[in-house]
């Protein structure tokens, strides 16, 4: 069974971008997550879609945003890039339980904002 | 009350030592406790996981130690090895919820 794929791998955006990273899911699984990953904060929870719908939303401003299309491939956008997003984002998808199934994490996408 | 605390930050063994990593919660309605190992490169993966109702849970020389009263749990590595250096992170979760983790633990096994 094929894992979790992201792309693309790497990204260099400049301040005031907008930017769209997407995730394949594992066959099966209808959640997708997102989290920002960063060396002072760890694994921060963005939000979760399944079905097609944002089912939890972590505390992240609105220029974060993400949609599920029904194949459950999911995209998240970030708007008006700012030098504080530099980042890991990791998707992850699981079965429909969310929280208590094992997440299955994709390699992330860098992205880097000058 | 959404918080997973975990501590230390980092910590170095020696090969053949006991790692030990600890975290605490406050959210009593958290009814899942995973272990996620990431080595660098590489999205977090499951490394262990434990329910509320068993006080400990041992899958090879990986051990969730819990303590339901404390609002804590430990992952004790025994016998550890060069290849266990990585990052690990404990969250905690429940159904249909978001799993929030904690900031990671960077280990490193001295050969």
């Amino acid at each position: 069974k094929a894992g979790v794929t992201q792309t693309p791998r790497y990204l260099i955006k400049t301040r005031g971008q907008q930017v769209t990273l997407s995730c394949s899911p594992i066959s099966g699984h209808r959640s997708v997550s997102w989290y920002q990953q960063t060396p002072g904060q760890g694994l921060q929870f963005l939000f979760e879609y399944f079905s097609e719908t944002q089912r939890n939303k972590g505390n992240f401003p609105g220029r974060f945003s993400g949609r599920q299309f029904s194949n459950s491939r999911s995209e998240m956008n970030v708007s008006t890039l700012e030098l504080g997003d530099s980042a890991l984002y990791l998707c992850a998808s699981s079965l429909p339980s969310g929280g208590t199934d094992t997440q299955y994490f994709g390699p992330g996408t860098r992205l880097t904002v000058l | 009350q959404q918080q997973v605390k975990q501590s230390p930050q980092s910590l170095i063994v020696q090969k053949g030592g006991i790692s030990i990593i600890n975290c605490a919660y406050e959210n009593t309605a958290f009814d899942y406790f995973p272990w996620y190992q990431q080595f660098p490169g590489k999205g977090p993966a499951l490394l262990i996981a434990i329910r509320p109702d068993v006080s400990e849970k041992k899958e090879g020389r990986f051990t969730i130690s819990f303590n339901k009263s404390a609002k804590q749990f430990s992952l004790h590595i025994m016998d550890s090895q060069p290849g266990d250096s990585a990052t690990y992170f404990c969250a905690a979760s429940m159904r249909d919820d978001k799993i929030i983790f904690g900031k990671g633990t960077r280990l490193h096994i001295l050969p």
